[in-house]
């Protein structure tokens, strides 16, 4: 079984601090993505890499920014937190090939004080 | 996002069939999945279609997919309590494996 692992399921910050939510998943995954869920919106994309080092913008960019040293690890950083990111957070991943499901972690519920 | 429509709520009682649907804009779509959240988790795959096709059953599950309506529905036969979720569907397109999600229904089943 695919396993996507987040390292926190919830977070207390404060506005201004750098929040770190990091996403692990085991199958050897090209794809890795962050979305966040908001009541009402559903999903929405922030982030996604295809490959090591690569990145591309979703749809909500904005505030964050993300790293990817390593195939397994997919990093979504907060430089300065505010209370508008205070949100669920959702890491997937899936295979490189076109039309893969995506695979989804356990969500990590961050509350912005 | 990108127009992928759903209702908010549904609330049924055990033992109904419960109607999920779905409406997204994108001709190009070539799957179409259904996922479900429990409370606390993660999305789960339940079960997707290929745009080609216009139904797919697996057990208590059938996707209808309408393409020139561009309306996708997840009927539940027998619902059960255990259903009581929140039911995304999702499309993607031929474009880094991005997905576009709906906002999501959640399901009531009462007893």
């Amino acid at each position: 079984d695919v396993k996507v692992t987040q390292s926190s399921r919830y977070l207390v910050k404060r506005t201004g601090e750098k929040v770190f939510l990091e996403c692990v998943q085991d199958m050897d995954h090209e794809n890795m993505f962050w979305y966040r869920q908001d009541p009402g919106l559903g999903l929405r994309l922030i982030y996604f890499s295809y490959d090591v080092k690569m990145k591309e913008k979703g749809d909500i960019p904005e505030g964050y920014s993300v790293s990817r040293e390593k195939k397994e690890r997919f990093s979504l950083i907060l430089e300065s937190a505010s209370t508008n990111q205070t949100s669920m957070y959702l890491c997937a991943s899936s295979r490189g090939k076109a039309q893969e499901t995506q695979y989804f972690g356990p969500g990590t519920r961050l509350l912005v004080l | 996002g990108e127009d992928v429509e759903q209702s908010l709520f549904l609330s049924v009682r055990e033992g109904d069939s419960s109607v999920i649907n779905c409406t997204y804009t994108d001709s190009s779509s070539t799957y179409l999945y259904w996922y479900k959240q429990e409370p606390g988790a993660g999305l789960q795959l339940l079960t997707y279609i290929f745009s080609n096709m216009d139904m797919k059953q697996d057990q208590r599950l059938t996707v209808l997919l309408n393409k020139k309506d561009k309306h996708l529905s997840l009927r539940i036969a027998d619902t059960q309590t255990g259903d009581s979720a929140i039911y995304f569907c999702a499309e993607s397109r031929y474009n880094f494996n991005k997905f576009y999600f709906g906002s999501g229904t959640k399901l009531n089943v009462k007893p």
